[in-house]
């Protein structure tokens, strides 16, 4: 299968509640990077995972966490939802050393916190 | 200050036009300049890359850079309704990605 996959594709959660999203890297691909994109806004990186480690993180609190294993997929997770979480998630990814052209998104998962 | 400006717009232009799409950033270490595409519900898709100041040119698509004023900009010719999305310039330096807000364009028929 080429390509980035998320899932789900839509959810709503409840503040306080956790959620784990899901993203299945391109084939080929070792890492994996995962951005924030609030409505109107452009994507806002959260952090990065190389061999199942995380190498790279943004400005975003420690109830972001993510997991990556060995077969490259992805998790992120957020624990203690919060109404400005409420945005899309997208996932990319791309395989170490690659330039710019390298990095391929996903579709996202549209989060909607109430 | 944010990193990478952008004009939100939206910007509306008839069919053939020339579009022009710019953005400016603050971090003289930033390595890559790129130009996404992103439509209503999908990710962003890569449109152009370029590292060094100049112009890049695909199709009717042309990404210019000048480094010493910090500003990029995306240039779309004879412009068609398929090209109606939302058009996010980003920086690259070491693992990280920054992002402008996003021009939405509409290229009316």
């Amino acid at each position: 299968e080429t390509g980035v996959t998320q899932s789900p594709t839509h959810l709503i959660k409840t503040r306080g509640q956790q959620v784990t999203l899901r993203c299945s890297s391109q084939s080929g691909h070792n890492t994996v990077s995962w951005y924030q994109q609030a409505l109107g806004q452009g994507p806002q990186f959260i952090f990065q995972y190389y061999r199942e480690e995380e190498n790279g993180r943004g400005n975003f609190p420690p109830r972001f966490s993510g997991l990556q294993f060995p077969n490259y997929s992805s998790e992120l997770n957020v624990n203690a939802l919060e109404l400005d979480d409420s945005a899309l998630y997208l996932c990319a990814s791309s395989s170490a050393g690659t330039g710019a052209s390298g990095y391929t998104f996903g579709s996202g998962t549209r989060l909607t916190v109430v | 200050q944010k990193e990478v400006e952008q004009d939100p717009g939206p910007l509306s232009v008839p069919e053939g036009a020339i579009v022009s799409l710019n953005c400016t950033y603050s971090n003289s270490a930033f390595q890559y300049f790129m130009w996404y595409r992103q439509y209503s519900r999908k990710g962003p898709e890569l449109l152009m890359y370029t590292y060094s100041s100049g112009n890049k040119e695909d199709g009717r698509f042309t990404a210019q850079v000048d480094k010493s004023s910090k500003y990029i900009s995306l240039f779309i010719r004879d412009s068609q309704p398929s090209d109606s999305a939302t058009y996010l310039c980003a920086m690259r330096m070491d693992n990280q990605f920054y992002f402008g807000t996003g021009t939405s364009l509409t290229v009316i028929p």
